[in-house]
């Protein structure tokens, strides 16, 4: 049972550029939640969607960031527009269900986004 | 202020001795979860804790949550290379969405051979 996958693994972008980062959750799975780690940070939630909905965007910046978990295929987290801000690891998790007690995420290995 | 305090920052131990990550929150925690980093790779998954009290032990590594719900500690015996990575807390927190965990931000474990 393959787990949570994301591509690509490395990303390189020029500012001003868009960033498409890719995660198919673990197979059963239908909740996905994004997360970035800044450098010298934690991880900090930045969305949640289930299959073509986002149930909770809070964690997004307003701007220039977008997530969206169509009926078929990966769960796309997208930024236009990219400033060196952004570099950061995306981690993209997965779960059954959701909400406590039960929350275990399974998470994929992480887009790292280098904006030159 | 960090919501979730992780200690110690960083951790170096010679190979086969003990250690203890400890994880603290103001709040009380609906969950708890332990996972593992290694450099350029994504979490994987070590235990959850829900009930206080709580403790949990996979091979060497054993996972305590105190009664109030709001402390944690990770124990590793006879510690080995395999070991080493960033161990991070993760928490249902009350405020948050249920599904929206809050990390801290990792202790880095080396173990010298």
């Amino acid at each position: 049972n393959a787990g949570v996958m994301q591509n690509p693994r490395h990303l390189v972008r020029r500012r001003g550029q868009e960033a498409r980062l890719r995660c198919s959750p673990m197979k059963g799975h239908s909740h996905v939640y994004w997360y970035r780690q800044l450098p010298e940070e934690g991880l900090k939630f930045m969305v949640y969607l289930q299959k073509e909905n986002i149930i909770d965007e809070s964690g997004m910046p307003k701007e220039r960031f977008s997530a969206e978990f169509p009926k078929e295929g990966p769960s796309i987290l997208r930024i236009q527009q990219v400033v060196r801000g952004d570099s950061a690891a995306y981690f993209c998790a997965s779960s059954p269900n959701s909400g406590s007690p039960y929350n275990e995420q399974f998470f994929g290995p992480g887009t790292r986004l280098t904006v030159l | 202020s960090q919501e979730l305090e992780q200690s110690p920052q960083s951790l170096i131990v010679q190979e086969g001795k003990n250690l203890t990550i400890n994880c603290t929150s103001s709040k009380t925690l609906y969950g708890l979860y332990w996972y593992k980093q290694k450099y350029g790779e994504g979490l994987i998954f070590l235990m959850m804790l829900q009930k206080g009290g709580e403790e949990k032990s996979h091979e060497k590594i054993t996972a305590k949550l105190d009664e109030k719900k709001q402390q944690s500690s990770l124990h590793i015996t006879a510690s080995q290379p395999s070991h080493a990575g960033i161990y991070l807390c993760g928490a249902d927190l009350p405020g948050a969405g249920s599904y929206q965990l809050t990390f801290g931000k990792g202790t880095k474990l080396s173990v010298i051979p």
